[in-house]
């Protein structure tokens, strides 16, 4: 079982819908990242979080230290939010990565 | 622009060369990070270092090496070429030495024939 563990692998979505992405992990943790990955390859880095929530533009991002689990929430999804999302966790200055979501957002 | 850069942007050599990739952190940032993003294997933590330390290592295969020059530009050395190794190579950059906020550059493909 992979130490982090990103659901769904695959989201469509229409344009306007709001979009959660899930990350669950398994191993003790000082940061979580989520990261997006464009089809061109280049990589931003959206959030790091070590507790609670934070909120960029659309963009919501929340943490469960207790549950391990945090979500990435996209609120008036749009076209140009297509790519992938990735979630990462900083583990005894290690980094594990999920094998990402896919998000694609029809006009 | 996330201030990070890398050279070159793409590279291709045979099994068995040896290559170096070369990335130049964020201006004030310590800390550079590289990443290797296979299709097989995803993203996988390679090394860290700081202020011209190694910091920390995850699986980085003994064929590769890394090192920050005083400059804190730094380069990733990757010998003996296998085909599996091709792949895109990232560095990113941040401020502290603890996990922070990362900036990452735009990758380097590598592709093994």
């Amino acid at each position: 079982k992979n130490e982090v563990e990103q659901s769904p692998q695959n989201l469509t979505a229409q344009e306007g819908e709001f979009i959660t992405i899930n990350c669950s992990y398994s191993v003790g943790i000082s940061a979580l990242h989520w990261l997006q990955q464009h089809p061109g390859g280049g990589i931003v880095s959206l959030f790091m979080l070590s507790s609670g929530k934070k909120k960029h533009g659309r963009l919501i991002a929340t943490i469960n230290i207790q549950e391990k689990h945090s979500s990435l929430h996209i609120t008036a999804s749009h076209p140009r939010d297509s790519a992938v999302y990735i979630c990462a966790v900083n583990n005894n200055n290690d980094m594990r990565f999920g094998a990402g979501t896919r998000l694609t957002v029809k006009p | 622009d996330s201030g990070v850069t890398q050279t070159p942007k793409h590279l291709i050599t045979a099994t068995g060369q040896r290559v170096t990739l070369r990335c130049s952190p964020r201006s004030g940032d310590l800390s550079v990070y590289w990443y290797q993003q296979s299709l097989d294997q995803g993203l996988q933590f390679l090394i860290q270092y700081y202020n011209g330390e190694e910091r920390a290592k995850g699986n980085i295969l003994e064929r590769f090496s890394a090192q920050q020059f005083p400059d804190l530009h730094s380069e990733l050395n990757l010998s003996s070429l296998e085909l599996g190794d091709s792949a895109l190579y990232f560095c990113a950059s941040s401020v502290w030495r603890e996990g922070r906020e990362q900036f990452f550059g735009p990758g380097t493909r590598l592709t093994v024939l």
